[in-house]
């Protein structure tokens, strides 16, 4: 199977602590996109690459968080200073065109 | 504001029960997805519909997507055990809008089908 990956599929971590994810997309979907899922509520968009091109960014993604596609392939989502808030499952998605295929998540509890 | 609005947010059903999942905006999106998202996983995707008054079948499922394309709805025939989870929405506006590649989600619909 060669869907979306994304590890690790949980991290558990202290306030103030610096965490990083990675996503590997389907091969060949140039699209990558980063979203955010809390209890009871809907995925939220936090930012989408083209490539290596990192083209939107939400207003979610504050300056502590910052996502990386160095060569278009796999991303990296990294969160500096982690709070509680920040308690979430990240999900990674990628596209050719307009239908996105989620991973499975990273699951955070910050602690 | 949701964007997206899904109804009802939890459902309760006994087995060989349709039921009808719904999905309003009042924007117009360029297309419209349908997940199923289990606990702990990440959304699996059922169908992605595009046109105005498009519909689509898949097994027991039916997708119907607005002639407007502000509303769709998911209509389950004879649900199933397997039929549980949380079933979501997400749309793509049009592209003249901000956010052009961007999914809305609504907040999901949580269906249980007790045996």
């Amino acid at each position: 199977d060669t869907g979306v990956s994304q590890n690790p599929r949980h991290k558990i971590t202290k306030r103030g602590q610096n965490v990083t994810f990675r996503c590997d997309p389907i091969s060949e979907h140039n699209r990558l996109y980063w979203y955010r899922q809390t209890l009871g509520q809907g995925p939220e968009f936090l930012t989408y690459f083209q490539n290596e091109a990192q083209l939107e960014k939400s207003r979610l993604l504050s300056d502590r968080f910052s996502a990386e596609r160095p060569k278009g392939s796999f991303s990296t989502l990294e969160i500096q200073r982690t709070e509680q808030g920040d308690s979430a499952m990240y999900l990674c998605a990628s596209s050719r065109w307009g239908t996105q295929y989620f991973g499975p998540g990273t699951r955070l509890l910050v602690l | 504001t949701q964007l997206l609005e899904q109804s009802p947010q939890f459902l309760s059903i006994q087995e060989g029960e349709n039921l009808t999942v719904y999905c309003n905006s009042s924007s117009v999106f360029s297309s419209l997805q349908w997940y199923r998202q289990e606990p702990g996983e990440g959304p699996v995707l059922l169908v992605t519909v595009v046109t105005g008054g498009e519909v689509k079948k898949l097994k027991r499922l039916t997708f119907q997507f607005g002639d407007a394309r502000k509303d769709s709805s998911l209509h389950i025939t004879a649900a199933q055990p397997g039929d549980t989870g949380l079933y979501l929405c997400a749309g793509t506006l049009t592209p003249s809008g901000a956010g052009s590649y961007q999914l809305t989600f609504g907040k999901g619909t949580k269906l249980s089908v007790i045996p």
